[in-house]
């Protein structure tokens, strides 16, 4: 059966520091992936998505950028962080257009 | 723009009790509809999409153009209901889907 992983499931970090978040799927193939954002009292927002290794797409200009270096791994950076970076972040995979199954989450705290 | 408004943060009905999560979003093209479930302590996942004219889970969902809405529905809640619900709006391939922010629904015994 397919699962989706996503780590660290926590995470505080200093401004101006990196980040990397990753998530791997198994149990398919060629799937899209997406990185979804929830700030606090608002709905998930798209931040990137793709439909294959090294396609990104970029749905809202920010910090963040985006790599699908594997099939099935989806990795979400910044170089340097903003206090605005504060938020909880899922990945989420589908093999059929919009997003089916989510990650657990990672809760990113900015200080 | 597109948008999606879930005019209810907060719902509590009765066991038993019929139920409605709204939802109403606004776009000038035709858009696809769905509806997500988060239940407690579990991951967030797809519950119903409107192509589909399916019933999950006991709920249903109608898409109403001339009100914009797609209300998700079900006759008699269960406690087991009780979850946090989005509903989401398509406007492209698919890909890029605009949520709400969510109704909290609890089922009281």
């Amino acid at each position: 059966s397919q699962t989706i992983h996503q780590w660290p499931a926590t995470l505080v970090q200093p401004v101006g520091s990196p980040l990397s978040l990753e998530c791997t799927v198994e149990g398919t193939s060629n799937p899209n992936l997406y990185w979804y954002r929830q700030a606090a009292g608002r709905g998930l927002q798209l931040l990137f998505y793709s439909v294959g290794i090294g396609q990104i797409s970029s749905e809202v200009p920010q910090n963040l950028s985006a790599s699908r270096p594997q099939d099935r791994q989806f990795i979400l950076s910044s170089k340097k962080l903003l206090l605005s970076d504060s938020g909880f972040y899922l990945c989420a995979w589908s093999d059929s257009g919009v997003p089916q199954h989510f990650g657990d989450g990672t809760r990113l705290s900015i200080l | 723009a597109q948008r999606v408004t879930q005019p209810e943060k907060l719902l509590s009905v009765f066991k038993g009790a019929p139920v409605e999560l709204k939802c109403n979003y606004s776009y000038s093209g035709s858009p696809e509809l769905f509806w997500y479930v988060q239940y407690s302590r579990q991951r967030l996942q797809l519950l119903l999409r409107h192509i589909s004219r399916e019933s999950i889970k006991g709920f249903t969902a109608d898409l109403n153009k001339g009100e914009t809405s797609f209300h998700l529905k079900k006759p008699f809640a269960q406690e087991e209901d009780s979850a946090m619900y989005y509903c989401a709006l398509s406007f492209s391939s698919g890909s890029r889907l605009t949520f709400g922010e969510g109704t909290q629904l609890t089922v009281n015994p």
